[in-house]
């Protein structure tokens, strides 16, 4: 079955410090990943899709299918980057959907 | 533009009871999709419709149904409500058919509470 893991639920680091939300994944296809992200009062909202191989506000992440993860990084955490992630991957063959992962609260102190 | 409306924005419901929610997509936009989120099971996708059309479907019961008109506005109708139909329903459009190949734009949600 298809399945998105975000481990952890909570990270809280401080401004300036590297961070890196995980997510792995599970599914028998080839696989498409998104991240989507959910600031304080408002929607949410697609960061970055790995097809694309863009980095959106300083965030990266890289398909590893050995490792079946598709992490979310970035060197230098600013407080405005501050929200909920979720990594969602799309199934495919018969009907298509996205299974999002539970999400991941990310807190960028001063 | 404007972006993805939902009406209502909060709903109070008792059991047993039905409710229709609607969605009003950016205009231009073809395409809606569904999802239920909750604090357990989290964000679980629901359907999807494209020109009036059921493209995609999760794995929920058909108490949980929809339609999409004409002007791509779409509505979503939970029958014989339970407790655990509790939760924030999020609507999310995008230009062309595929949830996850375009961009999704999504709407602000409506929290239903079922009592």
């Amino acid at each position: 079955a298809q399945r998105v893991t975000q481990p952890e639920k909570l990270l809280s680091v401080f401004k300036g410090a590297p961070v890196e939300l995980k997510c792995n994944y599970s599914y028998s296809g080839s696989p498409e990943l998104f991240w989507y992200v959910q600031y304080s009062r408002q929607r949410l909202q697609l960061l970055l899709r790995h097809i694309s191989r863009e980095s959106i506000k300083g965030f990266t992440a890289d398909l590893n299918k050995g490792e079946t993860s598709f992490h979310l990084k970035k060197p230098f955490a600013q407080e405005e980057d501050s929200a909920m992630y979720y990594c969602a991957l799309i199934t495919q063959g018969g009907s298509e959907k996205l299974v999002f992962g539970k999400g991941m609260k990310l807190t960028v102190n001063p | 533009k404007a972006g993805v409306t939902q009406t209502p924005r909060y709903l109070i419901k008792t059991r047993g009871q039905q409710v229709t929610l609607s969605c009003s997509p950016i205009s231009g936009h073809r395409s809606v999709s569904w999802y239920q989120q909750t604090p357990g099971q989290g964000l679980q996708f629901l359907f999807e419709y494209f020109s009036e059309t059921q493209r995609n479907k999760g794995n929920f019961p058909g108490r949980f149904s929809g339609r999409q008109f004409s002007n791509s506005r779409s509505e979503m109708n939970v029958s014989t409500l339970e407790l655990g139909d509790s939760a924030l329903y999020l609507c999310a459009s995008s230009p062309l058919a595929g949830v996850g190949y375009n961009e999704q734009f999504f709407g602000p949600g409506t929290r239903l509470t079922v009592l």
